[in-house]
């Protein structure tokens, strides 16, 4: 069946602007989880949803980054007034509760 | 201090050599362990899961030491198609959640040569 997809799978953009990274889960996967990886490191944790709410938030490096999920599939992370600082592989992954998380490919985030 | 420490390596060793790495973590919370694995420029993917009785997937064996908070990663038989980033993973149960929140390692890098 079809994976976890993401888009755009490559986006540059210039500091001090907006982006929105979208993610669509595999079907029927409730818990939704958004990780960030910078280059020569692993993923490390941002946020995840179970369902329509964000459980678990503390992973957001601070209030420039946001992510919803309204209707419990598709969730978007949002950046405001990126920073080069930002750039990086933006991974999403779901999974059934408390099971296996299957990542998407990936969005590259390059702020120039 | 990062949850997972890991070895970056890399890791260069001939096809048919077997390859060990090594991973702690210093949650003693933590409550499931895996190894993922990277190619380059791809999202990681489960390569299987680890528990303190061992197991064994093929070539492959993970072994868990929750007294030592130490994991394993052992590949017999190195093939060419190995070659990728081997990234140690623990699950950390979320902060009032039923959940847990995957923490990895930088990951170790291993290249198979002819």
């Amino acid at each position: 069946g079809a994976g976890v997809s993401q888009t755009p799978s490559n986006k540059v953009t210039e500091k001090g602007k907006y982006v929105e990274l979208r993610c669509d889960p595999i079907s029927g996967h409730t818990a939704l989880y958004w990780y960030r990886q910078s280059l020569g490191q692993g993923p490390e944790f941002l946020i995840y949803f179970q369902g329509t709410g964000a459980a678990d938030d503390s992973g957001l490096p601070n209030d420039r980054f946001f992510a919803v999920r309204p209707e419990g599939s598709v969730s978007t992370l949002k950046i405001q007034r990126t920073e080069r600082g930002d750039s990086a592989v933006y991974l999403c992954a779901s999974g059934r509760a408390g099971e296996t998380q299957y990542f998407g490919p990936g969005t590259r985030l390059l702020v120039l | 201090r990062k949850e997972v420490e890991q070895d970056p390596g890399p890791f260069n060793v001939p096809e048919g050599a077997t390859v060990a790495f090594n991973c702690t973590y210093s949650n003693s919370a933590s409550q499931s362990f895996f190894w993922y694995r990277q190619d380059c420029r791809k999202e990681p993917k489960l390569l299987m899961s680890v528990y303190s009785s061992g197991n064994e997937d093929g070539r492959f064996t993970a072994q868990l030491n929750r007294a030592s908070q130490y994991i394993s990663l052992l590949i017999r038989d190195s093939k060419l198609s190995d070659s990728a980033t081997y990234l140690c993973v623990v699950n950390i149960r979320g902060r009032g959640s039923t959940l847990g929140r995957l923490y990895f390692g930088r990951g170790t890098q291993l290249t198979v040569w002819p």
